[in-house]
């Protein structure tokens, strides 16, 4: 069974640049999350997104945001980018259904913003 | 609300010794309480979970944990480590819906665990 992928591995971009960061599940699952991982600040929830919709944000500004596709991959962008969002961005996906609870990770996007 | 309070940002131990990573929760519900690992450049690992049904919990590589409701912790043991233990530790609550359907996942800040030969 392949894991959660996200591409790409590392970002480069400049502040006030846009970044679009790309995750896909496990197949079956139907829900994405994405998490910012930066340093000194642990592992916050950015987004949640089943079935298409997004169902639920952590605090953070909107020019955060994202969308899930048919197929269930997400895409998670960020806009006039500034220094502090250089962090690493987590993708995890979860099948809802069938009692299994748990969140599966990829390997993550590392964003740096100059 | 959730919270999650990992009591050592660094634990050092020498090889073929016991582990302890102590994490202690907050929540307003029954929580789903889990420990992930992150390996250096990696993503990270579910090592193991509790969901309200046996208070210890078995997971990979010889980890376990047990729940205590009335100190409201979920510390994380190993008895003998190994150097490839060696990695980043989080406690993660969840207590909307199992596995953080509303709210995602409450991460503790992480322990450090250093593996000394």
């Amino acid at each position: 069974e392949a894991g959660v992928t996200q591409s790409p591995t590392h970002l480069i971009k400049t502040r006030g640049q846009q970044a679009t960061l790309r995750c896909s599940p496990i197949s079956g699952h139907t829900s994405v999350y994405w998490y910012q991982q930066a340093l000194g600040l642990g592992l916050q929830f950015l987004l949640w997104y089943d079935e298409g919709e997004e169902r639920n944000r952590g605090n953070f500004p909107p020019r955060f945001s994202g969308r899930q596709f048919p197929n269930y991959s997400s895409e998670l962008n960020v806009n006039a980018l500034e220094l502090e969002d250089s962090a690493l961005y987590l993708c995890a996906s979860r099948q809802l259904a069938g009692g299994r609870n748990e969140q599966f990770f990829g390997p993550g996007t590392r964003l740096t913003v100059l | 609300a959730q919270s999650v309070t990992q009591l050592d940002s660094h634990v050092s131990v020498s090889e073929g010794t016991p582990v302890l990573l102590r994490c202690n929760y907050s929540s307003s519900y029954s929580p789903s309480l889990f420990w992930y690992v992150q390996h250096p450049n990696k993503g990270l690992q579910l090592l193991l979970k509790y969901t309200s049904a046996a208070t210890l919990v078995k997971g990979i590589n010889g980890f376990e944990a047990e729940f205590k409701k009335s100190e409201t912790s979920f510390h994380l043991t190993k008895p003998s480590a190994h150097m490839s233990d060696a990695a980043e530790y989080f406690c993660v609550v969840s207590d909307r819906w199992p596995g953080g359907g509303a709210d995602g996942l409450t991460f503790g800040k992480g322990t450090h665990l250093i593996i000394q030969p």
